[in-house]
């Protein structure tokens, strides 16, 4: 079946412009994760959906970073005014509750 | 805050041969996963094997195996039989500490020399 899928691959943009990351979770996965990968780094969590309840914004750098899922589906991690340290691959995952994350491709994102 | 600890920035293997990696973490969770995932260069994230923390018999998974030391939150990572395809980045993960998703490591770059 489908895995997680993520668009666009790869995003270049000008240092303080808006930004919108897609994921599309494998369907029946109620929970969705967002990873910032760092050049040379870890992975960085960032929030976390489940199901219908309030997302944990717990890792969220800044608040010029939000993330939405809708109808618990489809998600979009919204970075405004982008600086340049925001470059890096974003990365998601959904699971079924409590079980392994599957990961997409990542799109990495470029500031200018 | 969790922490993962992966020691080695980089290991070098013969094909064939068996590499360990190593994994450190800490958590105040009593009952857990632990994962290590593989990161080729395409990018995206291989779930390779996990462990269940209250179980004492380490996981085992074809050429992968894990020797994981709950009292010293030590979670190795065994490659036997070393292949070209193995060469990649390979990142530890422990829970988030009270709350879901993963804290990972900064990762160990495995090269496999033919």
């Amino acid at each position: 079946g489908a895995g997680v899928s993520q668009s666009p691959s790869n995003k270049v943009t000008e240092k303080g412009k808006d930004v919108e990351l897609r994921c599309d979770p494998i369907s029946g996965h109620t929970a969705l994760y967002w990873y910032r990968q760092s050049l040379g780094q870890g992975l960085e969590f960032l929030i976390y959906f489940q199901g219908n309840s309030a997302p944990d914004k717990s890792g969220l750098p800044s608040d010029r970073f939000s993330a939405e899922r809708t109808g618990g589906s489809v998600s979009t991690l919204t970075i405004q005014r982008t600086q340049q340290e925001d470059s890096a691959v974003y990365l998601c995952a959904s699971s079924p509750r409590g079980q392994p994350q599957h990961f997409g491709d990542g799109t990495r994102l470029s500031i200018l | 805050a969790q922490t993962v600890t992966q020691s080695q920035p980089e290991m070098s293997v013969q094909e064939a041969e068996t590499v360990t990696l190593s994994c450190t973490y800490d958590t105040s969770e009593s009952d857990y996963y632990l994962f290590w995932y593989k990161q080729p260069p395409s990018r995206q994230m291989i779930l390779v094997i996990r462990q269940e923390a209250y179980k004492q018999q380490n996981a085992t998974e074809n050429r992968f195996s894990v020797n994981f030391q709950k009292a010293a939150k030590s979670f190795s990572l065994k490659i036997s039989d070393s292949q070209l395809g193995d060469a990649a980045m390979y990142f530890c993960a422990s829970p988030r500490g009270g709350a879901d998703g993963l804290t990972f490591g900064k990762g160990t770059h495995l090269i496999i020399q033919p």
